[in-house]
Formats: structure tokens, C-alpha cells, sequence
């Protein structure tokens, strides 16, 4: 099946630092990525949609000025949460969709994701 | 929005034993798949399954859109089996493929 990257897959840094993590499929291109956040014992939460060339598109509530979104190629969209606090850690999961689909079905395919803490 | 819930929140069973999960959602969708979440935080993509039903060994869903609901089946199951299972559906209004999930079902099996 097809495969996501997502890297680093856990990051410890000190608050008021900025983190970037990166998703890449491998062996597909996706036009649309994906970001979603979990909390411990939760579901997934989507944050935004990345779209290759244009601006994300993100969900109510969630600061498109904290999480920057950068999608700039077919294979690779990356997510940096900039000047991070504590609040901030959380579980980071990507996700993309082949652009072509496989007989009419669009699957989702998802990265490991990046455990984040803040300190 | 669309709702998606799934049922039970949580199940504990003894090895071998057999389960159904539920996720019930609020609208028509073009895509729903299920998942199980490992340990590690992976999920694993178990189906796709807009509608219709599927099988791959112990495993088996079915859809029923005009219902709005879907079965996952768990046979003989085994210790590895544990973990959470999600639903998550794409709503046929979405041009995006956003996949809005259920709160998922914890599940332990027991040796």
C-alpha cells in the first residue's frame, strides 16, 4: 500500500522555539494533505487542509499564525509550530490522498506522527 | 456538521473471542474507512468501505449508507487486536476529503 513519511516522529524543545515537521509520500502524489492533532485518550482533530501551491485552508479555532502550513511540491507538505508552549504538545498526524485515486476510491493514507513536548 | 459516533467507547474481551464494532454517522459520505490505532500511535488502515461489504482474514466490514452506519467485524480475536479503532467518514457535500472521525472504541484483549 502506499506510504507516508512523517519526520521527526518525536521532538522535545523549550517553549518560545519553533518546530517543523515534515510529511512526504513516497510513493504517490497528493495534491491534499492533511494535519490533524490528538490529545492522550482522544480522537484525531483535523487542523487544516494543505493544498500543493496555495494557501491551507484550516479548521475553526485553530491559529493559521501558530501552525504554518507549507505545501510545495506533490510529495511534501510540512507543519511548524512556531513559538511553542507547553499547550502546544500534543500528538501531530499527517495524512495525504493520492491525487489519482485507484478505481474511483480515494483513500487516506497516514503518517506515523510526531509526538511533541514542550518544556 | 456530520456526527460520527461510535459504539462502545470501550470493550474488553478474552482471547478468541468475536466483537462488532459500530460507527454510526449523520449524512450521506463518499468515503468511510476504518482504522486501528497501534500503541505507538500508527494508524493502520483496515477498509475503505463506502459501502458495501469486505473481508481480509479475521476481519470484515459492512456499510449500509442508505442506514447510515457501518459494522467492523473482529473474529477469533488475538492480543494483538488491541488498540483503538476508528471510524471516519468523508461527507458527500466535501470536495475536499476531509475525514471527520468518531471518538473510536478502546479495545483490550486479554490473554
Amino acid at each position: 500500500g502506499a506510504v507516508v513519511s512523517q519526520h521527526p516522529s518525536r521532538v522535545i524543545c523549550k517553549s518560545g522555539t519553533s518546530v517543523k515537521i515534515e510529511c512526504r509520500s513516497l510513493d504517490f502524489q497528493a495534491t491534499t494533505m492533511f494535519w490533524y492533532r490528538q490529545f492522550p485518550k482522544q480522537s484525531l482533530m483535523l487542523m487544516a487542509t494543505s493544498n500543493e501551491g496555495s494557501k491551507a485552508t484550516y479548521e475553526q479555532g485553530v491559529e493559521k499564525d501558530k501552525f504554518l502550513i507549507n505545501h510545495a511540491s506533490l510529495t511534501l507538505s510540512t507543519l511548524t509550530v512556531t513559538s511553542a508552549h507547553p499547550e502546544d504538545s500534543s500528538f501531530y498526524i499527517c495524512s495525504a490522498r493520492d491525487r489519482w485515486g485507484t478505481r474511483g476510491r480515494y483513500i487516506q493514507y497516514f503518517g506515523a506522527g510526531t509526538r511533541l513536548s514542550v518544556l | 456538521g456530520i456526527q460520527v459516533e461510535q459504539s462502545p467507547p470501550d470493550l474488553i474481551l478474552q482471547e478468541g473471542a468475536n466483537s462488532t464494532l459500530r460507527c454510526n454517522f449523520s449524512d450521506s459520505v463518499n468515503n468511510l474507512q476504518w482504522f486501528h490505532q497501534n500503541p505507538w500511535g500508527q494508524l493502520i488502515n483496515l477498509f475503505y468501505i463506502p459501502s458495501g461489504t469486505k473481508q481480509n482474514g479475521r476481519l470484515s466490514a459492512t456499510t449500509v449508507a442508505t442506514e447510515r452506519y457501518s459494522l467492523l467485524y473482529i473474529s477469533s480475536s488475538q492480543t494483538t487486536d488491541s488498540g483503538v479503532y476508528f471510524c471516519a467518514v468523508e461527507m458527500r457535500s466535501s470536495n475536499t476529503g476531509k475525514l471527520i472521525f468518531g471518538q473510536g472504541t478502546t479495545l483490550q484483549v486479554k490473554p
